[in-house]
């Protein structure tokens, strides 16, 4: 058990609509990462949120947008969902800040599975 | 942007064998993770290293700085190492955001 929640771990809906995914960090990880995971592109990074505050954007879609709450929970939505949006969905946690220094160990969440029909 | 090749793609090995698993990068870093992403899809990191060699039971991280390569082995592999063995890294640069990702190697061990 890595320590980081994510919910739902299932969804299913239908184009056009508009989904959140939740994630819960680590206790005490200040850094909450997303990662999206299609069957094409493999892994990527989308958003990195620390403190609350945006760090860093990946590839992540204007139709797609994060936030991380006070409590550091951080929940990404997606919105005008098409079929290739269909993926895994990834967060991960860390404590420490990046900017120009590694990257502190990742602990990842279970995924949440979306299936786009 | 970084460039991450892994190989192999697949890997079928019997259990018992020594297994290896090669990450090259085109860009200098300051750090490389290596992940386990099990059949069910969830994922965990094995270790982060930035030089050396790091050893955690049975698996053993190794990178080396200057040829832009890290290795990954596990030694007595058992039917419970099956899974896709992901490395990655930091972009250009030295930052820490955003790791690019390999596509993977698929191990399987057979009993």
């Amino acid at each position: 058990d890595s320590g980081v929640t994510q919910t739902p771990k299932h969804l299913i809906t239908a184009t056009g609509q508009r989904v959140t995914l939740r994630c819960s960090p680590r206790s005490g990880d200040l850094s909450v990462y997303w990662y999206q995971q299609s069957l094409d592109q493999g892994l990527q990074f989308l958003i990195h949120y620390y403190n609350g505050e945006e760090r860093a954007k990946g590839n992540i879609l204007e139709r797609f947008s994060a936030q991380q709450f006070p409590d550091l929970h951080s929940e990404l939505n997606l919105s005008s969902l098409e079929l290739g949006d269909s993926a895994l969905y990834f967060c991960a946690s860390s404590h420490k800040k990046t900017s120009d220094r590694p990257t502190g160990e990742l602990f990842f969440g279970e995924g949440s599975r979306l299936t786009v029909l | 942007k970084n460039e991450v090749e892994q190989s192999p793609q697949n890997l079928t090995a019997q259990e018992g064998e020594f297994i290896t698993i090669n990450c090259s990068y085109s860009v200098g870093i300051s750090a490389l993770h290596w992940l386990q992403q099990h059949p069910g899809g969830g994922i965990v990191s094995l270790f982060m290293l930035s030089s050396g060699k790091k050893k955690h039971g049975r698996l053993i991280a190794t990178i080396n700085i200057q040829e832009k390569h890290s290795s990954l082995h596990i030694t007595a592999s058992h039917p419970r190492d099956s899974a896709v063995y992901i490395c990655a890294v930091p972009p250009s640069g030295g930052g820490a955001d955003g790791l690019t990702f390999g596509k993977g190697t698929h191990l399987i061990i057979q009993p």
